[in-house]
């Protein structure tokens, strides 16, 4: 069964230090990936996705994320923090072939002390 | 309205009980979703409509569990029986067109359901 795997389940940072998050997933095949962020009181949102071409992709508010095949990864990262970035990340895929459904890694908590 | 709205946003349930979740998606969306996220976990797929029609019901856990869009708006998610392993934060999406993984979804803010 398809799986994803967020390693981290809490991350404590302070402001201006680098961020990289990880994800690993399980699929053998062609997949879509995507990172989603939940701010403290607010909805999910789309963070930025992969689908084809450049596998460095960049999303909203400075984050990008790098897919590396080989490795079955596509961390999440940001050079520098801000104590607005505190929020939960999540990691999903989706397999190509399988329409919309998602399967979601457990998410990290990440902590940003100002 | 300006996104989608879930009602109520906390329910406590005894044991037993049957509830019922409210979904408004985005006006005009055509796809809606539902979403079980347990403490700890990110999101399980429940079920998919494409305006008033379930095609997808894959996800649900149970016969207790039961969907429906009658109009192709609204959703309700209810919930018979209740047990405490359905205690979780119920999630619903909608999105603009038909469903695939290239269409954002958007997500509400979700019904915490905690049964006792």
């Amino acid at each position: 069964a398809q799986s994803v795997s967020q390693h981290n389940h809490h991350v404590i940072l302070s402001e201006a230090a680098s961020l990289e998050l990880g994800c690993n997933y399980s699929y053998g095949g062609t997949v879509n990936l995507f990172w989603y962020v939940q701010y403290p009181g607010q909805h999910l949102q789309l963070l930025l996705k992969y689908f084809s071409g450049d596998p460095l992709v960049k999303g909203i508010k400075g984050f990008e994320a790098e897919f590396i095949k080989s490795k079955f990864s596509f961390n999440l990262r940001k050079p520098s923090v801000q104590w607005s970035d505190t929020a939960e990340y999540f990691c999903a895929v989706n397999a190509r072939g399988s329409n919309y459904q998602l399967i979601w890694g457990a998410g990290t908590k990440l902590i940003i002390k100002p | 309205g300006a996104g989608v709205s879930q009602s109520p946003r906390y329910k406590v349930a005894k044991r037993g009980q049957d509830v019922a979740l409210r979904c408004d998606p985005i006006s005009g969306h055509v796809s809606l979703f539902w979403y079980q996220q347990a403490l700890g976990q990110g999101p399980e797929f429940l079920t998919y409509f494409q305006n008033e029609a379930q095609l997808d019901k894959s996800g649900l856990p149970s016969d207790r569990f039961f969907a429906e869009r009658p109009e192709g708006s609204v959703s309700t998610l209810k919930i018979q029986r209740t047990q405490q392993e359905d205690s979780a934060v119920y999630l619903c999406a909608s999105s603009l067109h038909l469903a695939t993984a290239y269409n954002e979804q958007f997500f509400g803010p979700g019904t915490r359901l905690t049964v006792l």
